[in-house]
């Protein structure tokens, strides 16, 4: 049964990159039927989907409209886990994130298994 | 980007009663379609996928059904640990979430 286990800081000031890691347990992150997906939620915006990498012969990744000109998901394979890097942060990305994985192949699918959470405030 | 919207938002229930929540996309996704139980404090935990097949573990008086733009989650008898928030997703184009049915107790 995979496992997800997330790690980062809680607060991040205005400005900032907010990076968080999520290690793997039970998988690979170069699985070629999973994918690593990031995922946010707040009061004002519910459940985001932010964006997931991939690996099927070579890396794959895929972003959120919202969030596309700021967000980076990259795998280390050395380390077996995945993260995450929001530049520019706002008040608004306020929220508690969640890794996430899903076995749809190349196509989306339900998040088998998440990880538990982190709350990321963004203030000075 | 594919909305989802459901009914009703949260809704109060006595243990052993059938509750019925709704989910309706603003197109059609097939059966891309997954439901969530969330509790306080916890990550979603998938219940159901494909609009109708039962996540492994998942109690069988949880079912789904729907097709195109019309989904429904019921639970045949309400137990007292499913009291929580349930979510539906769709898969058919960039993930989406709808905004959460918040069952109480009555």
């Amino acid at each position: 049964q995979v496992q997800l286990q997330q790690s980062g800081p809680g607060l991040v000031k205005p400005s900032q990159t907010l990076s968080l890691t999520c290690g793997i347990s039970g998988d690979s992150v170069s699985s070629d039927s999973a994918a690593w997906n990031w995922i946010r939620q707040s009061p004002s915006r519910g459940l985001e989907w932010l964006g997931r990498t991939y690996y099927r012969s070579k890396w794959y990744d895929e972003y959120a409209l919202s969030v596309r000109s700021r967000i980076t998901i990259n795998a280390d394979t050395s380390k077996n886990q995945f993260s995450l890097h929001l530049t520019s942060v706002t008040p608004e990305d306020t929220a508690v994130y969640f890794c996430a994985v899903d076995y749809g192949g190349f196509y989306y699918y339900a998040m088998y298994v998440w990880g538990q959470g982190t709350t990321v405030t963004v203030s000075s | 980007a594919i909305q989802l919207t459901q009914s009703p938002s949260s809704l109060s229930a006595s243990v052993g009663d059938r509750v019925t929540i709704t989910c309706r996309a603003s197109q059609g996704i097939n059966t891309d379609l997954a439901w969530y139980q969330q509790k306080s404090g916890k990550p979603p935990s998938l219940l159901i996928y494909d609009a109708s097949s039962l996540e492994s573990g998942v109690p069988s008086r949880f079912s789904g059904s729907g097709s195109g733009t019309d989904f429904t989650l019921t639970i045949s008898s309400l137990q007292p640990e499913d009291f929580a928030t349930y979510y539906c997703q769709q898969y058919n184009n960039y993930p989406s979430f709808g905004g959460g049915t918040k069952v109480e107790i009555k």
